[in-house]
């Protein structure tokens, strides 16, 4: 079945870019999503991106997807403490359709000062 | 405008007892998807809704059932409660059936003993 796979901690300081990588093992997955937990918190969609695109902007964060490998990856530029949270990759063949979509276990973003 | 809204906050049940959560989805749309977040672990898919119909249903059980009423409003029953079924249970809206932007509410934590 489909599986996604990403690195359960991430450590990083204050102001530097934070990477958040994810792989996904679903060829036809076409709608690849990033969502953000915060503690006793549901989920917060930041992005997502089709599989037709390599890669998507929008101000501080911006998706790389390599499809070749599928790898998923999500740049936050210029890390606050306020984004210190849990960061979901999910992916879709239908865009939230029927299948719903495949989450991983998430990614702990740590923000040292 | 409001988001996602769920019903109730926290439930504590016991093993055997039968429990309904409630969602609201946000104004305007029509389809509502069900996921568990156990804990450290990424949102597994339960079931979609769109026009008071399931669409789409994940690995769960007969135990878990849903329906949608008339309002796109949706509740989630899980009957014959087992300790595993412990856990954050989501609610996400959406405009249409896959229209790939699924917004989540903040979660039920069901707590079974």
């Amino acid at each position: 079945g489909e599986d996604v796979e990403q690195s359960l901690f991430l450590s990083v300081r204050e102001g530097d870019s934070s990477v958040i990588n994810c792989t996904y093992t679903d060829s036809s997955s076409t709608y690849l999503y990033w969502y953000k937990q915060e503690p006793g918190a549901g989920l917060q969609l930041l992005t997502y991106i089709f599989s037709n695109m390599d890669m998507k902007q929008d101000q501080r964060l911006t998706v790389l997807l390599n499809k070749k490998d599928k790898h998923l990856s999500l740049r936050i530029a210029d890390t606050q403490t306020g984004d210190s949270a849990i960061y979901f990759c999910a992916e879709s063949m239908t865009g939230g359709g029927a299948d719903g979509l495949t989450f991983g276990k998430g990614t702990h973003l740590i923000i040292q000062p | 405008d409001a988001g996602v809204t769920q019903s109730p906050t926290h439930l504590i049940k016991t093993r055997g007892q039968q429990v309904t959560l409630r969602c609201s989805p946000i104004s305007g749309h029509k389809s509502v998807s069900w996921y568990q977040q156990v804990l450290g672990q990424g949102p597994q898919f339960i079931f979609q809704y769109y026009e008071k119909e399931e669409r789409g249903r994940g690995n769960f059980p007969d135990r878990f059932s849903a329906r949608q009423f008339p309002n796109y409003s949706s509740e989630l029953n899980v009957n014959a409660l087992l300790l595993g079924d412990s856990a954050l249970y989501l609610c996400a809206s959406s405009l249409a059936l896959a229209s790939y932007e699924q917004y989540f509410g903040p979660g039920t934590r069901l707590t079974v003993t």
